[in-house]
C-alpha cells in the first residue's frame, strides 16, 4: 500500500542546533516529494519539493532535504536552527494524479 | 501568494445544520482542492475540482459535497454537520496541472460542530 510516514510527532532543539526531520514512503517508484511548514495558526507553506534529478534539494528559509532512493527517505535538514522555525512541518507525497498524500506532521519546538 | 480566501474563517454551528464554506481563487487556476487537518492525520483530501463542474472524491469524501460553478470559487458543503466535522479546513490550489504539481494553501477555517 502506498503511504507517506513522520516517525516523530514532535522533536525540540536548542536554538543555533541542527535539525533534521524524516519522512518515509511506501511506493513501487519515485513519487514526486514535498516538505511544508505550518506555523502555528497558519496555511501551509511549500519549503522545497523534489521530481527528478540532483538528489540533494534547496528550498526557502535555510532548509534542505535529501531524497534516499535505497532508503525510500526524504529528510529535511536545517544546520542552525532559529526561534522562527518553531512550527509544525508535513512531509506530502505525489502517489497518484493530482492526489497529495500528507504525512501526519512533526511538531518543533526550538528552546533558547 | 496565490491569490486564495476562505470564508468564513471561524464557524461554529450545531450538529445537523447544512454548513458551506467557500473557497476563491484570484488567478484562474484550474485545479482546486479541498482538505481537513486533524491531530495526527495531517491533512486528508477531501473533494478536488480539475474544472468548472469537473469534480472528484478524496480519501474522506463522505458526508461532504462540493460545487464548482465558475473558475474562481470552490464551495465545501456539509450535508448534515456532525461533530465527527469538527476540524480545520484548507483550501489548496494547484499552479501547475500534471503530477509534479506544486499546491498553495490558503488560511484555513476551523469549523466546530456542537
Amino acid at each position: 500500500a502506498q503511504s507517506v510516514t513522520q516517525p516523530d510527532i514532535h522533536i525540540t532543539v536548542s536554538e543555533g542546533a541542527s535539525l533534521e526531520l524524516r519522512c518515509n514512503y511506501s511506493y513501487g517508484a519515485t513519487p514526486y516529494l514535498f516538505w511544508y511548514v505550518q506555523s502555528p495558526g497558519q496555511g501551509l507553506q511549500l519549503l522545497l519539493k523534489y521530481f527528478s534529478g540532483d538528489t540533494l534539494v534547496q528550498g526557502i528559509k535555510g532548509f534542505e532535504a535529501e531524497f534516499k532512493r535505497s532508503q525510500s527517505s526524504f529528510n529535511l535538514r536545517k544546520p542552525s536552527v532559529h526561534w522562527s522555525d518553531a512550527a509544525e512541518y508535513f512531509c506530502a507525497v505525489v502517489f497518484n494524479d493530482y492526489k497529495l498524500s500528507f504525512g501526519a506532521g512533526t511538531t518543533v519546538t526550538v528552546r533558547a | 501568494d496565490a491569490g486564495i480566501t476562505q470564508s468564513p474563517r471561524h464557524k461554529v454551528t450545531e450538529t445537523g445544520t447544512p454548513v458551506t464554506l467557500r473557497c476563491h481563487q484570484t488567478e484562474n487556476h484550474r485545479y482546486m482542492y479541498w482538505y481537513r487537518q486533524d491531530p495526527g492525520h495531517g491533512l486528508r483530501l477531501i473533494h478536488y475540482s480539475y474544472g468548472v463542474k469537473d469534480t472528484d472524491k478524496g480519501e474522506v469524501s463522505d458526508g461532504y459535497s462540493v460545487s464548482r460553478s465558475k473558475t474562481e470559487d470552490f464551495l465545501l458543503t456539509l450535508e448534515s454537520a456532525t461533530s465527527s466535522q469538527t476540524s480545520v479546513y484548507f483550501c489548496a490550489i494547484s499552479v501547475a496541472g500534471g503530477i509534479q504539481e506544486t499546491q498553495y494553501f490558503g488560511p484555513g477555517t476551523r469549523l466546530l460542530v456542537l
